[in-house]
């Protein structure tokens, strides 16, 4: 088992470029989140998803959409990147409250 | 050593000492608790867990104990070696909440050769 996947791992955007983070899992959870991690700080919830075809905000959701179209498949957009989404992103799944993690993507935005 | 609070403090022992890590969670409701080891350029990674039914679990090397009372949790690794440097995070469950952890700010663990 891969567990947690996520693509790109690195990725240089250009203010108010659009790109989409990939997150995929193998382990058949129902839940699944993005966080963003930035430096001296835990991890924040950007949004989450219950199941197949639900999504949720969570507590930084502003300039972020997602999509769970794919129970193993959980999408994050950016519309239009702003240098403050310069962050580590993180996809986590779970089946019960134990979370288990991807290795991240780094973003920058100039 | 000893750290204190949901602050980034950088925790430092020698190789071979036992570390102790500290976490003062939140909300009275919570009743599950999950301590996170997160090494540099990693993502986070499953350590212990506890309920609130339990003051103490014990893992390989590591001890989780609850204090309800004051709302604190430790983490404690014995004989701690190079290899447990990292950011360690904890992280609070509360039942109804959509699976959503509360998360702390982590503690930074070094390990001296």
């Amino acid at each position: 088992n891969a567990g947690v996947t996520q693509t790109p791992k690195f990725r240089v955007l250009k203010t108010g470029q659009s790109m989409t983070l990939l997150c995929a899992q193998d382990m058949n959870h129902e839940y699944m989140y993005w966080y963003r991690q930035d430096p001296g700080m835990g991890l924040r919830l950007i949004h989450y998803s219950v199941g197949e075809g639900t999504t949720a905000k969570g507590e930084v959701p502003d300039g972020y959409n997602v999509s769970r179209l794919k129970k193993q498949n959980f999408l994050l957009g950016l519309e239009s990147a702003a240098p403050s989404q310069t962050s580590v992103y993180f996809c986590a799944s779970s089946a019960g409250e134990t979370q288990y993690f991807g290795p991240g993507t780094r973003l920058l935005v100039l | 050593g000893e750290s204190v609070g949901l602050h980034l403090p950088t925790l430092s022992v020698q190789e071979g000492d036992n570390s102790i890590i500290n976490c003062a969670y939140s909300n009275s409701a919570s009743d599950y608790f999950i301590w996170y080891k997160q090494e540099s350029g990693k993502g986070p990674q499953f350590i212990i867990d506890i309920r609130s039914n339990m003051d103490k679990r014990q893992g390989q090397r590591v001890t989780v104990l609850l204090n309800k009372t004051v709302k604190h949790l430790s983490l404690q690794i014995a004989a701690t070696q190079p290899g447990d440097s990292a950011v360690y995070f904890c992280a609070e469950y509360r039942a109804g909440n959509n699976r959503k952890l509360i998360w702390g700010l982590g503690t930074s663990l070094a390990v001296n050769p």
